[in-house]
């Protein structure tokens, strides 16, 4: 069966240091991968999203960038981190972009001190 | 451009009633439609869906029927229990990707 493992679970982390999370999907090829963001009390944003190795489209111009280094590998990156930045990160993978639906992570909760 | 609408919470219950959580989509076509559950702490589920009109998705008592004449795929369940508070969020495939409403944010009281 496919699983997706996200982490860390909890972050925190100070004005101005860099960022990395990681996303792994495990038991199935070549899968559409997502990141989005849901700030406090708010809805999902799509960052980014990937249909392939070395493909990343970005929805949102802003201080976070995404690799996908490896097939069923997924990272969300940042140089400078700005309190902005915080809230709850995840990730998604899926088969098919249009009627499939997707498996979300256990989500990242970042905070900018 | 395509988009889905989401009534605003917080929807506060007792346990054992009635459950109607709106929404309504602006869609070119007919696209798939779906449910997401987000228990606290935690990422988002699939609760159910629907691939065309007039198909009704259901799974773990929720029901919702994909209306084309109303442009809506309201969220049901007969009564619900304390287990079923969580953000409720319908979503639709916008381009390469899931866009999804606002959350709505149902509290269930014993």
């Amino acid at each position: 069966s496919q699983t997706i493992h996200q982490w860390p679970a909890t972050l925190v982390q100070p004005v101005g240091s860099p960022l990395s999370l990681e996303c792994t999907v495990e038991g199935t090829s070549n899968p559409n991968l997502y990141w989005y963001r849901q700030a406090a009390g708010r809805g999902l944003q799509l960052l980014f999203y990937s249909v392939g190795i070395g493909q990343i489209s970005s929805e949102v111009p802003q201080n976070l960038s995404a690799s996908r280094p490896q097939d069923r590998q997924f990272i969300l990156s940042s140089k400078k981190l700005l309190l902005s930045d915080s809230g709850f990160y995840l990730c998604a993978w899926s088969l098919t972009d249009r009627v499939g639906g997707y498996t979300f992570g256990s989500g990242t909760r970042l905070t900018v001190v | 451009g395509d988009s889905v609408t989401q009534m605003e919470g917080p929807v506060t219950l007792s346990e054992e009633a009635f459950l109607t959580i709106n929404c309504t989509y602006t869609a070119t076509g007919y696209p798939s439609l779906f449910w997401y559950v987000q228990y606290p702490g935690e990422g988002l589920q699939l609760l159910l869906k629907a691939t065309k009109a007039d198909d009704k998705g259901s799974n773990k008592g929720f029901e919702a029927t994909y209306r084309k004449e109303t442009t809506s795929f309201h969220l049901e369940k007969g009564s619900v229990q304390v287990s079923d508070s969580a953000v409720y969020f319908c979503a639709l495939p916008l381009g390469r990707a899931l866009t999804f409403g606002s959350g709505t944010r149902l509290q269930v009281q014993p």
